[in-house]
Formats: C-alpha cells, sequence, structure tokens
C-alpha cells in the first residue's frame, strides 16, 4: 500500500522542548517537502528536498531544521528558536521535484505548544 | 502583493450548480498551476493541474488558465454537498517547490 505517513497525528510541546515530526513515504519519490498551515491560511512552505543528503529553506524555516539521510524519510525538528509552533504540519513528495511535477500530501501533524 | 491570491469567500451555491473559483499569481515565470481540496481538518488533495493556457476537463472538474492575464480557475459543474471544502491554489514557479493561496472556501448548499 504505497503512500506517505507522518507521525504522530497529534502533538503537544511544552515551551523550550525540541520535536521531532516523522515524515516517510514508499513512492520512490526523489523530492519531499514540509509546509506549515495556520487556521485560515494557505500552506508556508518550510523546507524542501530534492536528493538524499541535500535540502534547502523555504520561506519560513527559521526555527525548523531537517535531515535527508535516506530517501524515504524526512523528518522535521521543531525547534526552541520557533516562537510560535502551534500549526498544522504538512509534508509531501513529488517524483523529482521538476516544473510539471505532482506533489502528493501526508496526513498532516497537528502541533500544539501548551 | 501577495504572490497567489485567491477569494477567502465563502462561496456558497445551491446543488446543481456551477461554482467558480478564481485565483491570480505575480510571477509571469510561473509554470505549472494546481488546484487542491482540503476538507475541514485534513490535508490537501489533488483536483487538477494544468500547464498550459486554455481549458482542462475532468469530470465535472474544469481548470482554465491564461497567462496573459495570470490568472487561473477551476469549475465545479452539478455542484453536490460533498464538494463543500477549501480549494487551494498553487503555483510553481522558478524554485522546485509550490507557493499556494490561503484558499476559497465553497458550500454547496442541498
Amino acid at each position: 500500500d504505497g503512500g506517505i505517513t507522518q507521525s504522530p497525528k497529534y502533538l503537544f510541546r511544552k515551551e523550550g522542548q525540541n520535536v521531532t515530526l516523522s515524515c516517510e513515504q514508499n513512492l520512490n519519490h526523489d523530492a519531499m517537502y514540509w509546509y506549515r498551515q495556520d487556521p485560515g491560511q494557505g500552506l508556508r512552505l518550510i523546507y524542501y528536498s530534492q536528493i538524499v543528503n541535500d535540502f534547502q529553506k523555504g520561506d519560513i524555516a527559521e526555527g525548523y531544521s531537517v535531515s535527508r539521510e535516506k530517501k524515504e524519510s524526512f523528518p522535521l525538528t521543531v525547534t526552541s528558536a520557533q516562537k510560535n509552533p502551534t500549526a498544522f504540519y504538512l509534508c509531501a513528495s513529488s517524483i523529482d521535484g521538476g516544473s510539471t511535477d505532482t506533489q502528493y500530501f501526508g496526513p498532516g501533524t497537528r502541533l500544539t505548544v501548551l | 502583493q501577495k504572490e497567489v491570491e485567491q477569494n477567502s469567500g465563502p462561496l456558497s451555491v445551491p446543488e446543481g450548480a456551477i461554482a467558480s473559483l478564481n485565483c491570480t499569481y505575480s510571477d509571469r515565470g510561473s509554470q505549472s498551476f494546481f488546484w487542491y481540496r482540503q476538507y475541514s481538518g485534513k490535508s490537501p488533495e489533488l483536483i487538477m493541474s494544468i500547464y498550459s493556457n486554455g481549458d482542462k476537463e475532468d469530470g465535472r472538474f474544469t481548470a482554465q488558465l491564461n497567462k496573459a492575464s495570470q490568472y487561473v480557475s477551476l469549475l465545479i459543474r452539478d455542484s453536490q454537498p460533498s464538494d463543500s471544502a477549501t480549494y487551494l491554489c498553487a503555483v510553481m514557479a522558478g524554485r522546485r517547490a509550490l507557493t499556494f493561496g490561503s484558499g476559497t472556501r465553497l458550500q454547496v448548499q442541498p
């Protein structure tokens, strides 16, 4: 059963904590992405990666970090430097990140800061 | 000026009517255009993609692109209550990642 999985579905963070959101895909896609969505807003790009061991900052990378050690996995760490992390986090993947490539989304992780 | 603009709505249409959703974008170098549907609390799902000027039809959905006017639209024929959702317009320009509008909320009244 192919697809994109994200875990956990819900995550609660205390002030000052780092948390890591998981994203895994078995679609054999080269490109992976992280977006953040705030209520009533569109998606904003945090980081993206088109190949293993390489990634680029998006529009709102401050306070976040990523790694891409395996093709299938693109975890996102929300650090304590991110002052307002409560949001819906969406991971996506696409075949190769080309200009006509279609991105498919995982089910998302809802992060709440306590 | 936002890079991708959509009317936030809600756009309310009666069941069976045509819903027309509009999107404008600022980057003339944009190459690919996508419409996603997002139900409340869920992740976006792809409805249509369009890459060249003109119309593209898929079932009850038609995407229209006019690059000269920097305008892309989505028409939904025979609207159903199950079409009630937020519709996100997304554009790919130079970088290899999408820029999204803030979405239009569609309400189809039974």
